[in-house]
């Protein structure tokens, strides 16, 4: 069964709408969880590393004022776009992998298909 | 040269073919290699581990070259099942608990 859960899977949404999408891992504790994102026929791109109790490491050219990551439990991570616009239109996916096991496979979520009109 | 580098693809094989990928990683401190698997509009999904004697699972076989940094995943008797995006993904220890993923390389079997 699945081990990290986003919600929702889908969001439609009009310009100018903040969205906020969750990353819960199910049966494990995330200290560390990730978020991508991935546009159509294109790779899967790193946006930020989600620390528990500490603010996020951002990759370079995201926004962290655009791109709000918060986690503040070890099995919670968000993410919330602000103010959307319809290039930020995208897959958001995000994946989180075990307390201290820093060799072990990430496991994904089901990912977030973003639509801004 | 980038971090993790794989055949651009796409590959478009008939079923039953035998067909391999292949992945080069440019850090030689990299220690865990894994393949996943994406269908479209879907996240990516575990397929195996690599590990270093080389491993395999079912008609999946992985090995790892650490010598050549370089990873492959051989698929036997493909099924249309199997059509997907492949990535081959490498732990880079400067990026600290991160791994990177390659560009994928993307498999069409054909009936």
């Amino acid at each position: 069964g699945a081990v990290v859960s986003q919600h929702p899977s889908r969001v439609i949404c009009k310009s100018g709408t903040s969205v906020k999408i969750e990353c819960r891992s199910l049966d494990f504790q995330a200290t560390t969880m990730f978020w991508y994102r991935q546009f159509p026929k294109k790779s899967l791109m790193l946006m930020a590393t989600s620390n528990e109790g500490s603010k996020a490491t951002y990759e370079q050219g995201v926004e962290k004022d655009k791109f709000l990551i918060n986690h503040a439990s070890l099995t919670l991570s968000t993410l919330t776009v602000t103010s959307a616009h319809p290039e930020d239109s995208s897959f958001y996916i995000c994946s989180a992998r075990g307390q201290g096991l820093s060799n072990q496979p990430q496991h994904f979520g089901d990912g977030t298909r973003l639509s801004i009109l | 040269r980038k971090e993790v580098e794989q055949d651009p693809g796409p590959f478009n094989v008939p079923e039953g073919a035998t067909v391999a990928f292949n992945c080069t990683y440019s850090n030689s401190a990299s220690q865990s290699f894994f393949w996943y698997r994406q269908d479209c509009r879907k996240e990516p999904k575990l397929l195996m581990s690599v590990y270093s004697s080389g491993n395999e699972d079912g008609r999946f076989t992985a090995q790892l070259n650490r010598a050549s940094q370089y990873i492959s995943l051989l698929i036997r008797d493909s099924k249309l099942s199997d059509s997907a995006t492949y990535l081959c993904v490498v732990n880079m220890p400067n990026y600290g608990q991160n791994f990177v993923f390659g560009p994928g390389t993307r498999l069409s079997v054909l009936p």
